[in-house]
């Protein structure tokens, strides 16, 4: 069936570290691809997304990296800051039409140490 | 230059109590949704409105209803509140099916 999960419950870093957050999903027909970032007591944040023809994306020091071979997305913080901590969510489209919807990960929660 | 708004941010209700959370939103699309999130959980989604058409999903309780009486409001009922109901809502929004989801700040749900 299909789930997306994340390697990771909580992940610590030093400030100004990289970070890398992971997730494997399991639908290998999922075309779309959404990292959110959650504060605490806040809605989900976008931050970055990527489509199954392509398999890097860069943002403002995030990047994304899709293998659909291990069907794995990753997504990488570079020169984690204090405002990075949140709960990261992956999220893969599932289904079509007027049913498509959002299929989202456990989380993981990022804790960045001063 | 909020574009998805939830009213109202922190609710208390009584055990068994009608209770209605809303979301409004300036971006126009096409579809809402609305997601129910527990502590340390990933939010998960109740049902949602492409346009004027519901789709619920199949594990939602009847318990919780929606209503959407035009493009830039959609309700939630709770009929009839229970203690395992306590949780964050959220709405959110994408121009179509399968897209980027667009979330509002949530709706704290207390029972009492």
């Amino acid at each position: 069936g299909e789930s997306v999960g994340l390697h990771l419950p909580t992940l610590s870093v030093q400030e100004g570290d990289n970070s890398i957050i992971n997730c494997a999903y399991s639908n290998s027909a999922s075309d779309y691809f959404i990292w959110y970032k959650q504060e605490s007591g806040k809605g989900p944040q976008f931050i970055i997304d990527i489509r199954s023809n392509m398999d890097k994306r860069q943002g403002q020091r995030v990047t994304v990296l899709l293998n659909k071979t291990v069907k794995h997305l990753s997504l990488q913080i570079a020169a984690t800051q204090p405002g990075d901590s949140a709960v990261y969510f992956c999220a893969e489209t599932f289904g079509s039409g007027n049913t498509g919807k959002l299929i989202f990960g456990q989380g993981t929660t990022l804790q960045v140490k001063p | 230059d909020a574009m998805v708004i939830q009213n109202p941010r922190y609710q208390v209700t009584q055990f068994g109590k009608p209770v209605t959370l809303s979301c409004s939103q300036t971006l126009n699309h096409n579809v809402m949704y609305w997601y129910q999130q527990k502590s340390s959980q990933a939010p998960k989604l109740l049902f949602h409105y492409y346009d004027k058409d519901f789709n619920n999903e199949a594990d939602t309780p009847d318990n919780f209803q929606s209503r959407r009486p035009n493009t830039s409001f959609c309700f939630l009922d709770i009929r009839s509140p229970g203690l395992g109901d306590a949780a964050m809502y959220l709405c959110a929004t994408s121009r179509n099916t399968g897209g980027r989801q667009y979330f509002g700040p949530g709706t704290r749900l207390t029972v009492t």
